[in-house]
């Protein structure tokens, strides 16, 4: 049983079309973080949220606790943005998704 | 500043033989974490240190030592190399636990 999961599982988008990754947790936690690999492996921190929503450029996440769930959203998606998304949850320890691999095309 | 840095980038080992992965960190954190991510699993918590002197088994310590040098080292060491060891190697650093983790560029290793 994965304590995180995410979906889809692999998005390809047209650019400037507005994306949604989805993140569901079943356990008690303190933060959820949205990270973003690039294909050359390298992995960075987007976002930390506890509650509510947070906004960086075209990058948004939201996170509903009573839910236990979380989005992120790019608005006017570019190529540059082809990555892997990884949802992470810091509970008793930290879980991870396997990740949402987006391609966006030209 | 070079952030989170990794040692080697690439290595290929034999089943048996042993190995370092060096990481470092110059933003002044306290915690230190050392993840492996294999496809279709994520990324998953071998060990970490909450802060200088301590470290604490992740979710898959087995067959892995660590030693926290200083505040800005962490290390990674395989006794003994097995292929179920083949994987990225992922160092991350935070403020505290809990804080925003900040990753290292990985270590490819291939166990043959």
């Amino acid at each position: 049983k994965n304590e995180v999961e995410q979906s889809p599982q692999n998005l390809t988008a047209q650019e400037g079309e507005f994306i949604t990754i989805n993140c569901s947790y079943s356990v008690g936690i303190s933060a959820l973080h949205w990270l973003q690999q690039h294909p050359g492996g390298g992995i960075v921190s987007l976002f930390m949220l506890s509650s509510g929503k947070k906004k960086h450029g075209r990058l948004i996440a939201t996170i509903n606790i009573q839910e236990k769930h979380s989005s992120l959203h790019i608005t006017a998606s570019h190529p540059r943005d082809s990555a892997v998304y990884i949802c992470a949850v810091d509970g008793n320890q930290f879980y991870f998704g396997t990740g949402t691999s987006l391609t966006v095309i030209p | 500043n070079a952030g989170v840095t990794q040692t080697p980038k690439f290595q290929v080992l034999k089943t048996g033989q042993s190995m370092t992965l060096q990481c470092a960190q110059d933003m002044n954190h306290n915690s230190m974490y050392w993840y492996r991510q294999d496809p279709g699993m994520g990324l998953r918590l071998i060990y970490y240190s909450a802060s200088e002197g301590t470290t604490d088994k992740g979710e898959v310590p087995n067959g892995y030592n660590v030693s926290r040098l200083n505040k800005r080292e962490f290390s990674l060491r395989l006794e003994s190399a097995a292929p179920s060891q083949t994987s990225v190697y992922f160092c991350a650093s935070s403020a505290g636990i809990g804080e925003t983790q900040y990753f290292g560029p990985g270590t490819r290793l291939l166990v043959l």
